[in-house]
């Protein structure tokens, strides 16, 4: 079965921009949809955005003029850039799947990975 | 500000009934399917419910999901304590180019 691993520095300064990696094992980047969820510590689930292996792309409208989103289908993984971080971005990342928009349940998520935005 | 209205708690004793519901309006509940998710404590989501009241294999039929107008509701019989847990509710809004959106999440105590 599809299995996802997210992988990227733990630690951004304030202004830079974060870069993640999500890892697809079991199953083929072509599939499927591919999707970042955040959730600040304490706090509740936030979609980032979702790519296909086309480089189709929806993004979260409060997060678009930061977010980029990307596949790449030589090894199998996609990514997340966030720019301009501020604490506020502060939030375990987990990257997950879905069929397409109107099949939009998230399965499998992978472990998220914890990114803490400060100087 | 979440788009879709959770209940921030619930509570129930083991063996009884709870249900949690989620409100939201007619560009996402009101025209899309609405989807569940259990978080346990330090761990990802699972989900739970999807296209409104579908079970993935392994999930108990203790849950069960429903959807009217533009709000729905996440069912759980006979609540056990493995069932505390953060739940999710989540759907495809189709404003602004489409985006995914979820309720605040609902915390659920087993007293």
């Amino acid at each position: 079965q599809v299995q996802l691993q997210e992988s990227g520095p733990g630690l951004v300064k304030p202004s830079e921009t974060l870069s993640l990696t999500c890892a697809i094992s079991g199953g083929s980047i072509t599939s499927s949809y591919w999707n970042w969820i955040r959730q600040p510590p304490g706090k509740g689930l936030e979609w980032i955005g979702c790519v296909y292996y086309s480089g189709r792309t929806y993004y979260n409208p409060a997060l678009k003029s930061r977010v980029t989103i990307s596949a790449d289908t030589s090894k199998n993984q996609f990514s997340l850039k966030l720019t301009s971080v501020t604490a506020a971005d502060t939030a375990v990342y987990y990257c997950a799947r879905f069929l397409g928009p109107y099949t939009n349940w998230f399965d499998p998520w992978g472990q998220g990975t914890l990114v803490t935005v400060s100087s | 500000q979440s788009v879709l209205t959770q209940p921030p708690s619930a509570s129930g004793t083991p063996g009884q009934g709870v249900t949690i519901s989620c409100s939201g309006s007619s560009s996402n509940i009101g025209s899309n399917t609405v989807n569940w998710y259990q978080q346990l404590p330090g761990t990802a989501p699972k989900v739970l419910i999807y296209s409104n009241n579908q079970r993935p294999s392994g999930v108990p039929d203790r849950f069960s999901g429903s959807k009217s107008g533009t709000s729905a509701s996440l069912a759980i019989s006979g609540l056990q304590s493995e069932d505390e847990a953060d739940y999710y509710c989540s759907a495809w809004d189709d404003s602004l180019n489409g985006h995914v959106v979820f309720g605040g999440g609902t915390k659920l105590t087993v007293l």
